[in-house]
């Protein structure tokens, strides 16, 4: 069982590149979601989606787009990559939001930094 | 909305010795809690949760937390680390019935030899 899968592992990107992080679960789980991680601030959610085709901004959503077209599949795009988005890159999915065995599923990151 | 309080950045502590990670909460309506573990260079790893029942919870690696509603706290402890312990630790609430989950600024505990 993968869990949640995230590509790549790390990244270097020039200022106004562009580029897209891909996850992918196989848990079948509806919700996901995608956190940027910086020293002192924890997790900081950008994007989430409930099911496919239906998707909405978190807390720090500007620079960042996100589709949903299948349960399985969350990519993260960068439109035009800047310094302030060198960090860490987490996708979560998660089981139902009630209930014993209710829990957040995560990948392993991306390493981003732009220069 | 629901914020999360880690009180302490950084625990240093020998080896054997108890620690305590202090989470703080905030919300206007009821949530389940949560600990993460993050060791170097890897992903997020659940230790334990408090949905309803019992307020002292068990997780994995022997720790444990307690959940007390009046002092809207959440605190992690465990009786003797180990140098195998070294992370970082993320508190999170999540609204019962909701689905987004909201951290704290997490606590790098450092346990030294």
């Amino acid at each position: 069982n993968a869990g949640v899968t995230q590509t790549p592992k790390f990244q270097v990107l020039k200022t106004g590149q562009s580029m897209t992080l891909q996850c992918a679960q196989d848990m079948n789980h509806e919700y996901m979601s995608w956190y940027r991680q910086d020293p002192g601030m924890g997790l900081r959610l950008i994007h989430y989606s409930v099911g496919a085709g239906i998707t909405d901004q978190g807390e720090v959503p500007n620079g960042y787009n996100v589709s949903r077209s299948t349960t399985e599949d969350f990519p993260l795009r960068l439109l035009s990559a800047a310094p302030s988005q060198t960090s860490v890159y987490f996708c979560a999915s998660s089981t139902p939001r009630t209930g014993p065995n209710t829990e957040a599923f995560f990948g392993q990151g991306t390493r981003l930094t732009v220069v | 909305a629901q914020s999360v309080t880690q009180l302490d950045s950084q625990v240093p502590v020998f080896e054997e010795a108890p620690v305590e990670l202090r989470c703080n909460y905030s919300s206007s309506v009821s949530v389940y809690l949560f600990w993460y573990v993050q060791y170097p260079n890897q992903g997020l790893q659940l230790l334990l949760k408090y949905l309803s029942g019992s307020t002292l919870v068990k997780g994995i690696n022997g720790f444990e937390a307690e959940f007390n509603k009046s002092q809207t706290s959440f605190h992690l402890r465990k009786p003797s680390v180990h140098i195998s312990d070294t992370a970082e630790y993320f508190c999170a609430v999540k609204v019962i019935g909701g689905n987004k989950l909201v951290f704290g600024a997490g606590t790098i505990l450092r346990v030294k030899s």
